[in-house]
């Protein structure tokens, strides 16, 4: 149990143009989910706390105009990166929060790569 | 302020050795939750295990082992006779409170060479 899957696993996109991640739980309901991102060779950060069917809650520093973040259902978190740049390259990790505080469960991740 | 913090960046060992991965942590929550994830070349995050601030008992799995001691703040990560499969980045992370916010640690890269 407690399976999230991230698409695409993998993607490459052009300067400039937007680039959507979907972050799924499949065998239960998130009413919370998380968005991480990891550079290379660094930790794990989190950029956002997402709640179904209300605004996202951004971490300091991170430009929520940039990275558009909906989670439209309890089983569903989409992560929207705008006008994508190359400084925008990374791994992209989503949780999905289980029943307890202390309950995450990790998807696959999504390597972006901005060109 | 919380944080996790692993001095060790890389470690590097030959297959069988004994390694103790350090985790040393920061909270003011009296209830907190400390975690080891392994995270292998594919990127994908692996749940090791989940300690509560409440239970201070040194857990063991297989080859793997846990000493959790509050009097110095610190949540290790021993692997016994280790195999280059254990080869990873290593994280240590802590939730603290009631928030559901992870902190994680920098990461240790442990290499196990044949």
């Amino acid at each position: 149990g407690a399976v999230v899957s991230q698409h695409p696993s993998w993607v490459i996109c052009k300067s400039g143009t937007s680039v959507k991640i979907e972050c799924r739980s499949l065998d239960f309901q998130a009413t919370t989910m998380f968005w991480y991102r990891q550079f290379p060779k660094q930790s794990l950060m989190l950029m956002a706390t997402s709640n179904e069917g209300s605004k996202a809650t951004y971490e300091q520093g991170v430009e929520k105009d940039k990275f558009l973040i909906n989670h439209a259902s309890l089983t569903l978190s989409t992560l929207t990166v705008t006008s994508a740049h190359p400084e925008d390259s990374s791994f992209y990790i989503c949780s999905a929060g289980g029943t307890a505080t202390y309950e995450q469960y990790f998807g696959p991740g999504t390597r972006l790569t901005v060109t | 302020a919380q944080k996790v913090t692993q001095a060790q960046t890389e470690i590097s060992v030959v297959e069988k050795e004994d390694v103790t991965l350090d985790c040393v942590y920061e909270t003011r929550d009296t209830t907190y939750y400390l975690f080891w994830y392994k995270q292998p070349p594919s990127g994908e995050l692996v749940f090791l295990i989940r300690r509560n601030s409440f239970d201070e008992q040194n857990e063991i799995s297989g080859r793997y082992s846990w000493n959790f001691q509050k009097s110095t703040s610190s949540f290790n990560f021993t692997i016994t006779a280790s195999q280059v499969v254990d080869s990873a980045v290593y994280f240590c992370a802590l939730i603290g409170g009631a928030t559901n916010k992870l902190i994680f640690g920098t990461g240790t890269l442990l290499a196990v060479q044949p």
